[in-house]
C-alpha cells in the first residue's frame, strides 16, 4: 500500500541553523500538508499546499518557514533560522483530492534544536 | 473546551474489554477523523465520519457523531494489548475555501493490559 515517507527520521541542529525536512507524498495525491507536534502536546497545523502554492497557513508558519515542491515527488519544509522552540515532531500529510477527505500521514521527522 | 478535545485524557483497561473515547468540538465541520499514534511514531488513520453520518463501523471500531452536541465517540471492542496507543480526533472545519486542514485534540492515552 502506498505511504507517505519522510526523511530524515531525526534531525539535530544548532540554534540559528537552517534545516530542510523532506517528504514524499503518495503519488497522485493533490493536497499536501505540514503539521507539527511539540512533545506531549497536540498536533498543530502549519501549512497546506495545492496546485504548487500555499493555500492556507497557520500563525505558527511565519517568515522563518517555507515550503516547496521542487519536483513531481518531493515536498519540503524549510526552517531558515531554527529556534529552540522549533524542536518538535514534524509530520507531512497528503490527500488525494476533491471528494476524498482522508489525510495520510508520514512517520514524522523529530527535529531537535540545541 | 478547545476544538477537538478528547476525554478521558487517559484510559486503562484489561484486554478483552471495550474502550470508549469521546471528542467534543466547537465549530461546524465537514468531517471528523480518528487517528492512532503509537508512542513517538506517526499518525495512523483509523476512520472518517462525515457530518451527515451518525455512525460508522470498521472492524472492531465504531464511531458515532452527534452534530447537535458537537461530539463524537470512538469505541474499540474486544481490546488487545496492541491497541495501546494515543487516540486523537481531528476535525476538518467547514468554511469556504477550506483546504481540509485538520484541527487535532490533545488525545486519549489508552493502555490495554494483557
Amino acid at each position: 500500500e502506498p505511504e507517505v515517507t519522510q526523511t530524515p527520521s531525526h534531525q539535530v541542529t544548532q540554534m540559528g541553523q537552517e534545516v530542510i525536512l523532506r517528504c514524499v507524498p503518495i503519488s497522485n495525491h493533490l493536497y499536501f500538508y505540514w503539521y507539527r507536534q511539540i512533545l506531549g502536546q497536540k498536533v498543530e497545523f502549519l501549512v497546506s499546499f495545492y496546485n504548487n502554492e500555499i493555500s492556507e497557513k497557520s500563525e505558527i508558519f511565519d517568515d522563518q518557514f517555507s515550503v516547496e515542491r521542487p519536483d513531481g515527488s518531493n515536498f519540503t519544509l524549510k526552517i531558515r533560522s531554527t529556534k529552540l522552540e522549533d524542536s518538535a515532531m514534524y509530520f507531512c500529510a497528503s490527500r488525494p483530492g476533491l471528494g476524498t477527505d482522508t489525510q495520510y500521514f508520514g512517520p514524522g521527522t523529530r527535529l531537535t534544536v540545541l | 473546551s478547545q476544538q477537538g478535545e478528547e476525554d478521558p485524557q487517559a484510559l486503562s483497561i484489561q484486554e478483552g474489554e471495550n474502550a470508549t473515547m469521546n471528542c467534543s468540538y466547537k465549530t461546524s465541520i465537514n468531517n471528523l477523523q480518528w487517528y492512532r499514534q503509537n508512542s513517538g511514531r506517526g499518525l495512523v488513520h483509523l476512520i472518517l465520519i462525515r457530518s451527515n453520518e451518525r455512525e460508522k463501523h470498521s472492524g472492531r471500531l465504531r464511531v458515532t457523531l452527534d452534530t447537535s452536541k458537537k461530539s463524537s465517540s470512538l469505541l474499540i471492542t474486544a481490546s488487545r494489548a496492541a491497541d495501546t496507543a494515543s487516540y486523537f480526533c481531528a476535525t476538518d472545519v467547514f468554511y469556504g475555501g477550506s483546504q481540509g486542514n485538520l484541527i487535532f485534540g490533545k488525545g486519549t492515552k489508552l493502555s490495554v493490559k494483557p
